[in-house]
């Protein structure tokens, strides 16, 4: 059984620059969420998905972050014109409706970026 | 808003058990959950309990929930120095049908002395 995956893992970019995140959830897992973590925190929602439709975005999500999940599968998340405070881990969780076990959100490793 | 408390640190010998603590402030919590997260990795679910439940245990692991005054606690029993790790405590929003988002406590970190 394949858990969540992320692409990739590390990025370090300079200021400035765009980048995106590609997740990978669990099969036949219709929900998929974006949190980020910065270092000593735990975890902040960002945004999440319901098959193809973005259901709910946190106010942390500035008009320079972009989420889309395209065909319901993979989920890809965009940073524009990054800035330092940018700098931290994105985690990718995703979760089943139809399953047993409550909508429970399973995470993957995470990319982590550092933006100089 | 949701706001979710644990403390920072605990240090516990190796065999003894462990116990972390969390409080949440949103009454309309429906499920709880423990994550595991080992340095530059993801999080680990390690167990959930569903509200209406007071008490869980999971092998090692016993969650025990005092719905009245939003506490939360994860025993871990015979704890290794595998079980070293940061500890999040999170809790699901239950009232909006479409606010599945989980909110996290700031994690404890449990470091195991052999």
């Amino acid at each position: 059984d394949t858990g969540v995956s992320q692409d990739p893992r590390h990025k370090i970019t300079k200021r400035g620059q765009n980048v995106t995140f590609r997740c990978d959830p669990i099969s036949e897992h219709n929900r998929l969420y974006w949190y980020r973590q910065t270092l000593g925190q735990g975890p902040e929602f960002l945004t999440y998905f319901q098959n193809e439709a973005q259901l709910e975005k946190s106010r942390l999500l500035s008009d320079r972050f972009s989420a889309e999940r395209p065909k319901g599968s993979f989920s890809t998340l965009e940073i524009q014109r990054t800035e330092q405070g940018d700098s931290a881990m994105y985690l990718c969780a995703s979760s089943s409706t139809t399953a047993g076990g409550g909508d429970t959100q399973y995470f993957g490793p995470g990319t982590r970026l550092t933006v100089l | 808003g949701e706001d979710v408390e644990q403390s920072l640190f605990l240090s516990v010998r190796e065999g003894d058990s462990s116990v972390i603590n969390c409080t949440y402030t949103d009454s309309s919590s429906t499920y709880l959950y423990w994550y595991k997260q080992e340095p530059g990795a993801g999080l680990q679910l390690l167990t959930y309990i569903f509200s209406n439940m007071d008490m869980k245990q999971d092998q090692r692991l016993t969650v025990l929930l005092n719905k009245k005054d939003k506490h939360l606690s994860l025993r871990i029993a015979d704890t290794q120095t595998g079980d070293s790790a940061i500890y999040f405590c999170a809790e699901r929003d239950g009232i909006k049908a479409a606010g599945n988002k989980l909110t996290f406590g700031g994690g404890t970190r449990v470091l195991v002395k052999p």
